[in-house]
């Protein structure tokens, strides 16, 4: 299975600061990975995929990047409404695995 | 806007079957645009893609969990369900039905508000 990594897990900030949390494969997955944000009690939600791709309706303070086995998601200018976890999934290769999660928290 | 809807038993036996019904709204589980998945979570970690099902019945399955699932689609009441066996407290999760768009090898587009099944005795 291809394991993927998040870092930092746990990541504290302030409203107005800009955060990168990183994602890395195990091996090289193209550009086939999303990021999830989750909420307490709810299902993740998808923000970006294909890397870099922004889906429909999600904030442009939300970007992606990378490609092969490196990836970050970048949030800009954070709003009270973004502390959250947030996954990345790569969907490369069966099983589509998911990092352990990353836990935005108000520094 | 497709909508996905779990439903099913809250609490399962060790050694039993666990059984859970996705119902789909506004959309056809026949539409050739998706595919069909569960993904379950277990209280405070993270995720693990359990498998998936087109509207044809061609299934895709997490190999670590293969020997015991079983996902199926019953297309006169616009549903799919999941079947897992065998169940131990192991199998404690918030089991999400889920989509992908296009491709079973995809992001995940819409979720399920999940449901938490417990196996104990």
């Amino acid at each position: 299975d291809i394991q993927m990594t998040q870092s930092p897990s746990t990541l504290s900030a302030s409203v107005g600061d800009r955060v990168t949390v990183t994602c890395r494969a195990s091996q090289s997955i193209s550009s086939s990975l999303a990021w999830y944000q989750q909420k307490p009690g709810q299902a993740p939600n998808l923000l970006i995929y294909k890397a870099s791709n922004l889906e429909n309706g999600v904030p442009s303070r939300f970007s992606g990047h990378g490609s092969g086995t490196e990836f970050t998601l970048t949030i800009t200018s954070l709003q009270p409404d973004d502390f959250a976890t947030y996954y990345c999934q790569q969907y490369d290769t069966s099983p589509y695995t998911f990092g352990q999660g990353t836990k935005l928290d108000i520094k | 806007h497709l909508q996905l809807q779990e439903s099913g038993p809250g609490l399962v036996k060790p050694s039993e079957t666990l059984s859970l019904t996705c119902t789909v709204s506004r959309n056809s589980i026949n539409n050739h645009n998706y595919y069909w998945g569960w993904i379950r979570q277990p209280p405070g970690k993270g995720l693990e893609w359990i498998g998936s099902i087109y509207y044809t019945g061609s299934t895709y399955y997490n190999p670590s969990l293969k020997s015991r699932v079983s996902i199926s689609v019953d297309k006169s009441k616009n549903q799919f369900s999941l079947k897992l066996t065998s169940v131990t407290a192991a199998d404690t999760a918030v089991y999400y039905c889920a989509t992908n768009p296009g491709t079973v090898a995809g992001p995940v587009s819409h979720w399920g508000q999940g449901t938490l099944v417990s196996v104990s005795s």
